[in-house]
């Protein structure tokens, strides 16, 4: 089976620095993956992990350690507009040959001035 | 560069009917993905084309199906209907498969069965 923890909510200031975890069970991991997701709209890729380390993007940050079957998404320099849901995924092999993706249950994120 | 297009938008239908969904991709992306979003399950990967064939899927019944043709566009098709089939659908399109290279999302169709 397959499962991924991340925190239902998470609260910082403006201009604060944030981080998101997540932690996963699965078998045949390929990588994990977040996205952002804002009140009414579609996912938008962050960020994409298949080897151990960090992977830095302008604002946002994603660390991966597979020995720990955990990874992070860390933003800095808060904005408002980074008040949104953020989704940790898993890519692994599934059954008969497949692969499959899952993911986590969002964590909600609210940025208060 | 145009988006990702979904039609329709928002779509009503009875328990039992069955229902088709389209997604055009990104021009020069070959690989669509599938996925089911509501409230209770969060999201869930449904299955990904590439080149006309399928190469992934999730854990969904048979009633869940889909297709892409030659242009990269796909339909997703969802027989016999039931209420817990209610559910915002998000097509994804990228350019490569098996990877999670960048991959853009579509605003989705929201299905609702009365």
């Amino acid at each position: 089976g397959q499962s991924l923890e991340q925190p239902s909510e998470v609260t910082a200031v403006e201009g604060a620095i944030v981080q998101i975890n997540c932690t996963y069970q699965t078998s045949g991991f390929y990588g994990l993956s977040w996205y952002q997701q804002h009140d009414g709209g579609a996912p938008t890729f962050l960020s994409y992990n298949a080897l151990d380390g960090l992977e830095e993007t302008g604002r946002f940050s994603s660390f991966l350690s597979r020995s720990d079957s955990y990874g992070y998404l860390l933003l800095q320099e808060l904005q408002m507009k980074d008040s949104a849901s953020y989704f940790c995924a898993v890519r692994q092999g599934g059954s008969g040959g497949y692969q499959k993706v899952t993911f986590g249950t969002g964590t909600k994120l609210q940025v208060i001035p | 560069k145009a988006g990702v297009t979904q039609t329709p938008r928002y779509l009503i239908k009875t328990r039992g009917q069955q229902v088709t969904l389209s997604c055009s991709p990104i021009s020069g992306h070959r690989s669509v993905s599938w996925y089911q979003q509501t409230p209770g399950q969060g999201l869930q990967f449904l299955f990904e084309y590439f080149s006309e064939t399928q190469r992934n899927k999730g854990n969904f019944p048979g009633r869940f199906s889909g297709r892409q043709f030659s242009n990269s566009r796909s339909e997703m098709n969802v027989s016999t209907l039931e209420l817990g089939d209610s559910a915002l659908y998000l097509c994804a399109s990228s350019t490569r498969q098996d990877v999670n290279t960048e991959a853009f999302f579509g605003q989705g169709t929201r299905l609702t069965v009365v």
